[in-house]
């Protein structure tokens, strides 16, 4: 079955310093990944997807850009976090043609 | 602008009772929408979607409607259970790249199942 992973589970951060978020998926090959983030009150807003290594689209803009070096792997990150920064990032993975999106457990951020 | 909307923040409903969880949503190019059931520190799990092309869909306990005429969605959970207290979301597909799909989250519903 498919599972996917993401580290760490909560992060504190002080502002301007860099950040790398890692999130890998078994079980399936070249899925569709997206990471989304959970402001305090929100929804949950796509902030990058993926189809396939090296292809990353961008929802928003924002201090934050995106990797995938592998097909199962999706990298979050940033030079320098803000304050605005913060808040509940997941990352998603789905199959092809109209399947569901399948939610890691997510990294609560805070930066001081 | 707020495409999904789910106006009632909380919900509380007793043991063994119906829960209905309610969702709007304004973008008539929405071709798809899931629920999905979020634990605290947890990330959100798919629970059930519903096509455009239908108006009901049903699993177990659950049962999504879909009302296209009023842009309107619900989720009725049957009978509900102390397991069911977390928080909902609803989730509206459109617009696609390639094959990759993009949803559009509502603020969630916290649903308490009481004893």
């Amino acid at each position: 079955s498919q599972t996917i992973h993401q580290w760490p589970a909560t992060l504190v951060q002080p502002v301007g310093s860099p950040l790398s978020l890692e999130c890998t998926v078994e079980g399936t090959s070249n899925p569709n990944l997206y990471w989304y983030r959970q402001a305090a009150g929100r929804g949950l807003q796509l902030l990058f997807y993926s189809v396939g290594i090296g292809q990353i689209s961008s929802e928003v803009p924002q201090n934050l850009s995106a990797s995938r070096p592998q097909d199962r792997q999706f990298i979050l990150s940033s030079k320098k976090l803000l304050l605005s920064d913060s808040g509940f990032y997941l990352c998603a993975w789905s199959g092809q043609n109209n399947q569901p999106q399948h939610f890691g457990d997510g990294t609560r951020l805070s930066i001081l | 602008d707020q495409q999904v909307k789910q106006n009632s923040p909380s919900l509380s409903v007793q043991e063994g009772r119906i829960s209905i969880l309610n969702c709007d949503y304004t973008n008539s190019m929405f071709d798809y929408f899931l629920w999905y059931k979020k634990y605290p520190a947890e990330g959100p799990t798919f629970l059930i979607s519903i096509s455009s092309i239908k108006d009901k869909n049903e699993d177990g306990r659950f049962t999504v409607f879909l009302n296209k005429s009023a842009k309107h969605l619900s989720l009725h959970i049957v009978p509900s259970q102390p397991g069911d207290s977390a928080v909902y979301f609803c989730a509206a597909r459109g617009g696609y790249t390639g094959t990759a799909s993009k949803l559009t989250f509502g603020t969630g519903t916290r649903l308490q199942v009481t004893l």
